[in-house]
C-alpha cells in the first residue's frame, strides 16, 4: 500500500516560535499533496493544497503567511507554523495524491501540535 | 462541495456485520464514493471507493444504489478494532481534495 509519514508525531513549543512538519510519501511519487487540521471533537478540515513546484493553494481563512507550505519534490512537504499561538495548537495531517491515480488519498498519522 | 448525510453514531456488537449508510442527493456522474475510517489521535485509513458497481476488498464491501444517491459500508464482522470514525466523502476525480463532514461514530461492544 501507500505510505505517508510525518515528522514530529507530537511537538510542544513556546508561543512565538517557529514549528515545522514534515509530510513524505515513502513509496511513491505524490504530485499533490494536502494539509489538514483537527481539533479536538471536530472533523478534518483542510487548509490548503500544495503541487509539486508550484504554490500552495491555500482554504478560505488560513493565513498563508502563517502557515508556510512548501513542495519542494515529489516525495516531501513541508508545513511551517510560524509565530506558533496556543490557538495554533491541534492536530495536523497531511494527505498526498499518488501520481497517475487521482482518486484516492493517503493519509499521514498527524502531528499533534501543542503550543505553550 | 457535493455534501453527505451519515447517522451521528452508531453502535454494534462484535463479530456482528454493520452497514453504515450515506446519503448523497446531489451526486454528480464524476463523483468517486470514498470511504475513510479514523482511530483517535490517527490520520484517516483508505477503507474503501467505488464509482457506480459495488466494490468489495479485505476491509470492507460498498453497496452503491442504483441511482448513486445513497451508499452503503458493510464491515462483514466487526471487531473492537473497528471502532472509529467512519467518513463518507463524494470526490472528483481530478485534483481537487478530499472534504470530511461530520461522520458516523462506531461504537462495538464485546
Amino acid at each position: 500500500g501507500a505510505v505517508v509519514s510525518q515528522h514530529p508525531s507530537r511537538v510542544i513549543c513556546k508561543s512565538g516560535t517557529s514549528v515545522k512538519i514534515e509530510c513524505r510519501s515513502l513509496d511513491f511519487q505524490a504530485t499533490t499533496m494536502f494539509w489538514y487540521r483537527q481539533f479536538p471533537k471536530q472533523s478534518l478540515m483542510l487548509m490548503a493544497t500544495s503541487n509539486e513546484g508550484s504554490k500552495a493553494t491555500y482554504e478560505q481563512g488560513v493565513e498563508k503567511d502563517k502557515f508556510l507550505i512548501n513542495h519542494a519534490s515529489l516525495t516531501l512537504s513541508t508545513l511551517t507554523v510560524t509565530s506558533a499561538h496556543p490557538e495554533d495548537s491541534s492536530f495536523y495531517i497531511c494527505s498526498a495524491r499518488r501520481r497517475g491515480r487521482v482518486d484516492t488519498q493517503y493519509f499521514g498519522p498527524g502531528t499533534r501540535l501543542t503550543v505553550l | 462541495d457535493a455534501k453527505t448525510t451519515q447517522p451521528n453514531s452508531m453502535e454494534s456488537n462484535e463479530e456482528e456485520p454493520v452497514h453504515l449508510p450515506c446519503n448523497h442527493s446531489t451526486i454528480s456522474g464524476t463523483d468517486y464514493i470514498h470511504w475513510y475510517r479514523q482511530l483517535p489521535s490517527q490520520g484517516p485509513e483508505y477503507v474503501i471507493h467505488g464509482l457506480t458497481s459495488n466494490v468489495n476488498n479485505r476491509m470492507a464491501s460498498l453497496a452503491i444504489a442504483e441511482d448513486r444517491k445513497s451508499s452503503t459500508l458493510i464491515l462483514h464482522r466487526a471487531t473492537l478494532r473497528d471502532a472509529a470514525v467512519y467518513y463518507c466523502i463524494l470526490g472528483y476525480s481530478g485534483n481537487t481534495p478530499l472534504v470530511f463532514g461530520k461522520g458516523t461514530r462506531l461504537s462495538v461492544i464485546a
